[in-house]
């Protein structure tokens, strides 16, 4: 079975400063990891995914997220926060593994607040 | 980029009806989408999995008889929520993944759809 993690309901920071979301994953096999954000009352809104390759993903409006094998996370991070980062943000990972790999497992969401 | 549009983002019906959602890839042709429940401030659960031209796949304790799916084309899945109780009331959203399961695509997801059953 897979499984994401998603340890903190909610982050809060100053705009300008930098963010991280957290995220550990569990799959049988290799992951697919992917980060979503959701704004109120809306659908998710693909960030970025690692698929294979380099472990520093670089993503939509600044986001990257740093794959750790050893550590299984998939961290989320910006260097300098805006306040319309403001939303939910959700982890999520599929096996690579066939049969079993076609489902997206969700985290729980991260609420992100930036304030000025 | 691709598209998924969901219909209607809102809607209000009276207990006792059905209410059918629509989820439509408008630029790419889905072989696969997906059906999620959102309850306030919580994740996304799968409710159903629906291929085109089969039969969908339903996740445990998931009624198929009453969250019926229909994927009648490559671009067009719909969720029918038949015998509507204030409980079915929640935010569903659809995706859709282009390309085969062995392709490491990610899913596009619609707007979600607001349902509320009084």
């Amino acid at each position: 079975a897979q499984s994401v993690a998603q340890p903190e309901d909610q982050v809060n920071v100053a705009e300008g400063n930098p963010l991280t979301v957290k995220c550990t994953y569990s799959v049988s096999g290799n992951p697919y990891l992917f980060w979503y954000v959701q704004y109120p009352n809306r659908g998710l809104q693909f960030l970025l995914k690692y698929i294979t390759g380099d472990n520093l993903v670089k993503g939509s409006y600044g986001f990257e997220a740093e794959f750790n094998k050893s550590q299984t996370s998939f961290h989320l991070k910006k260097p300098s926060a805006l306040v319309s980062d403001s939303a939910l943000y959700f982890c999520a990972v599929r096996d690579k593994v066939t049969g079993g790999g076609n489902k997206l497992t969700f985290g729980t969401g991260t609420q992100l607040k930036v304030e000025l | 980029g691709a598209v998924v549009s969901q219909h209607p983002s809102r809607v209000i019906c009276k207990s006792g009806t059905s209410v059918k959602i629509e989820c439509r890839s408008l630029d790419f042709q889905a072989t696969t989408m997906f059906w999620y429940r959102q309850f306030p401030k919580q994740s996304l659960m799968l409710m159903a999995t629906s291929n085109e031209g089969s039969k969908a796949t339903y996740e445990q304790g998931v009624e198929k008889d009453k969250f019926l799916i229909n994927h009648a084309s490559l671009t067009l899945s719909t969720l029918t929520v038949t015998s509507a109780h204030p409980e079915d009331s929640s935010f569903y959203i659809c995706s859709a993944r282009r390309g085969s399961e062995l392709m490491n695509t990610e899913a596009f997801f619609g707007q979600g759809t607001r349902l509320t059953v009084v």
